[in-house]
């Protein structure tokens, strides 16, 4: 079973900020937060990961909740090229990919 | 250059014939990784290759088999295969198999199997 639980699906304005959560009840001390996107038709890209502080990266930046349970990924300014399913894992280099947030995105 | 390569794109084969499938990456990484994905499904996780041998199973069946004959190269050799096998394959690389190095993925082989 995945050990993430994220929203089916979202939708975002363009040019407005966009906050994706991830619960990672589950997760051990050792467990880096990992988040991929998939475009259609392409392979996952990396986006971001952290361990336990926040995480800034030209594409997003990922907030991690103090007790290290539930995580979000933030776009700063949505764009149509940013629609995608977003995947939170959380573990080791083993991934369990959950099943991911569609991320729509309107013009 | 972080591109992982996969060829072909696409692979129509009967359940009767042996093909397979190639990645490539050319980045200095040491951990290459076969997933499944299904059509809406998310990937699983199928074979981690470390230093060029095979770490970890996630219990494949044996018409599967995996090979790294170098530390650029990963094969998937396709024998016998049913059609619920019809999925897309994807390799990916990283640094090594450590939590804290990120994933790079190729685009993946579309297979179908008739």
């Amino acid at each position: 079973d995945a050990k993430t639980t994220q929203p089916n699906s979202m939708e975002s304005n363009e040019e407005e900020p966009v906050h994706l959560p991830c619960n990672h009840s589950t997760i051990s001390g050792t467990d880096y937060i990992h988040w991929y996107r998939q475009l259609p038709s392409q392979g996952p890209e990396y986006v971001i990961h952290g361990l336990t502080s926040n995480v800034n990266n030209r594409m997003a930046s990922l907030a991690i909740a103090e007790d290290r349970k539930s995580s979000t990924l933030i776009l700063h300014r949505a764009t149509l090229r940013d629609a995608a399913v977003y995947y939170c894992i959380s573990g080791t280099y083993k991934y369990i990919f959950g099943t991911g947030t569609r991320l729509k995105v309107l013009a | 250059d972080t591109e992982v390569t996969q060829t072909p794109k696409h692979l129509v084969m009967g359940m009767t014939n042996k093909k397979s499938l190639k990645c490539e990456q050319h980045m200095g990484h040491r951990a290459m990784y076969w997933y499944k994905q299904k059509a809406k499904k998310p990937p699983e996780l199928m074979f981690v290759y470390s230093y060029e041998k095979l770490s970890i199973n996630e219990s494949v069946p044996s018409r599967f088999s995996p090979e790294c004959p170098n530390s650029s190269l990963l094969n998937l050799h396709l024998h016998a295969l049913q059609p619920e096998d019809s999925a897309l394959y994807l390799c990916a690389s990283s640094r090594g198999t450590v939590a804290s190095y990120e994933q790079y993925f190729g685009p993946g082989t579309r297979l179908t199997v008739t």
